[in-house]
């Protein structure tokens, strides 16, 4: 069974430039969250879908971060303008479902670096 | 103060030794991951307990729920250097708004000398 994808695995751009970081999920599963995870922290929840609709994207910087999945498969999230303290792995994971009867799993890319100068 | 406290921070351990590591949590738990790190990679899943008592096993890492004190234990047994990574432990919880959310904790660095 394929994993989850993401690209690119590694990015450096400088302050105000943007990037966008791509997430294709395993087929099948429903719920798909974007993290960043800071060098000695934990992961932190930008935004999760469950299918095409947004369910937590209370900790999304909108002014800067944006986030879609069209289609309810693979998703895409922007960084417009970056900042240096958005340097951190973007880390995509998929599960068949969240919060309820069939919570289980969830699968984890490999994540994307990002390093803004 | 954090919603999910791992401990401890680190951890350096000679190989062969036994060691615990602990997550709790300030709120009712419905479901408590662990996963394992190695930098510059993804979470790897090593386990999930969703029933108070509850305790899992996949070769020398053992996991245990005490839904009473909301808290999991992940213990490690005759530790190997292969064992060395981050450890996060991530608890299924209501947030304010009576919704299900996954938290996660800062983390526990294990090394293990040969």
């Amino acid at each position: 069974e394929a994993g989850v994808a993401q690209s690119p695995r590694y990015k450096i751009i400088e302050k105000r430039q943007s990037v966008a970081f791509w997430c294709n999920p395993i087929s099948g599963h429903a719920t798909l969250y974007w993290y960043q995870q800071i060098l000695g922290q934990g992961p932190k929840l930008l935004i999760q879908f469950q299918n095409n609709g947004v369910v937590d994207d209370s900790q999304l910087p909108k002014d800067r971060f944006s986030a879609e999945r069209l289609k309810g498969v693979d998703s895409t999230l922007k960084i417009q303008p970056a900042k240096l303290e958005d340097s951190a792995v973007y880390l995509c994971a998929s599960s068949l479902s969240f919060g309820g009867a069939n919570t289980g799993e969830l699968f984890f890319g490999e994540g994307s670096r990002l390093t803004v100068l | 103060s954090q919603e999910l406290e791992q401990s401890p921070q680190s951890l350096i351990v000679q190989e062969g030794k036994n060691l615990t590591i602990n997550c709790t949590s300030s709120k009712t738990l419905y479901g408590l991951y662990w996963y394992k790190q190695k930098y510059g990679e993804g979470l790897i899943f090593l386990m999930m307990l969703q029933k108070g008592g509850e305790e899992k096993s996949h070769e020398k890492i053992t996991a245990k729920l005490d839904e009473k004190k909301q808290q999991s234990s992940l213990h490690i047994t005759a530790s190997q250097p292969s064992h060395a990574g981050i450890y996060l432990c991530g608890a299924d919880i209501l947030n304010a708004g009576n919704n299900r959310k996954l938290i996660w904790g800062l983390g526990t660095s294990l090394a293990v000398n040969p």
